[in-house]
């Protein structure tokens, strides 16, 4: 089977720093993703790991033990425009698939 | 360039009418993807097509079907509408096949689908 669990909802201040977890069970695993989705827009990508450890990119690092079924994304420095959904995925090379989660829902507050 | 483009972008059907939705891929990217996107969820993954071939199919009912041409631009129809099928409609194109990854997945800004 496949699973893949975020918190619904997060709020945070701006200026801030905020980390979302995911943890996940499939039955296949080729990476995870992390998403950023503005409503209305499409998912843009915002980061990608395979092996275990921290990827930093700007304000926005990920980590990931495979070992633990788990990632965060960590936002640093929020700014009001970081208000929008995070989508944690899995991809499956096989089938050719991503495996969302139900997308974390942050809001930034002045 | 231009992005991965959908049309239309709204649409309003009714209970057992027929849609098509369309999709054309930045240009040079061969694998055409299709994905459901429910109000308040992520999105679900309906169909994979590269090379104008189907290599990947997610569990939706038989009433979707999809196919490539050979410009690799694609087509989602969906027969039969129920309520449920009301949501956002995601196609996403990459330069690879199945086994390359999600690298360069670009996503479209979607086709809203409300079925009365």
């Amino acid at each position: 089977g496949q699973n893949i669990d975020q918190p619904t909802e997060m709020t945070a201040t701006e200026g801030a720093i905020v980390q979302i977890n995911c943890t996940y069970q499939t039955s296949g695993f080729n990476g995870l993703f992390w998403y950023q989705q503005h409503a209305g827009e499409a998912p843009t990508f915002l980061s990608y790991n395979v092996l275990d450890g921290l990827e930093e990119k700007g304000r926005f690092s990920s980590f990931l033990s495979r070992s633990k079924g788990y990632s965060y994304l960590l936002l640093k420095e929020l700014q009001m425009k970081d208000s929008a959904s995070y989508l944690c995925a899995v991809w499956r090379n096989q089938g050719g698939k991503l495996i969302f989660g139900q997308g974390t829902e942050l809001s930034v507050k002045p | 360039d231009a992005g991965v483009t959908q049309s239309p972008t709204h649409l309003i059907k009714t209970r057992g009418q027929h849609v098509t939705l369309r999709c054309s891929p930045i240009s040079g990217h061969k694998s055409v993807s299709w994905y459901q996107q429910v109000l308040g969820q992520g999105p679900q993954f309906i169909f994979q097509y590269y090379e104008k071939e189907e290599r990947g199919r997610g569990n939706f009912p038989d009433r979707f079907s999809a196919r490539q041409f050979p410009n690799y631009s694609s087509e989602l129809n969906v027969n039969a509408l129920l309520l449920g099928d009301s949501a956002l409609y995601l196609c996403a194109s990459s330069s690879g096949g199945p086994g390359q990854g999600a690298h360069g997945y670009t996503f479209g800004s979607g086709t809203r689908l409300t079925v009365v």
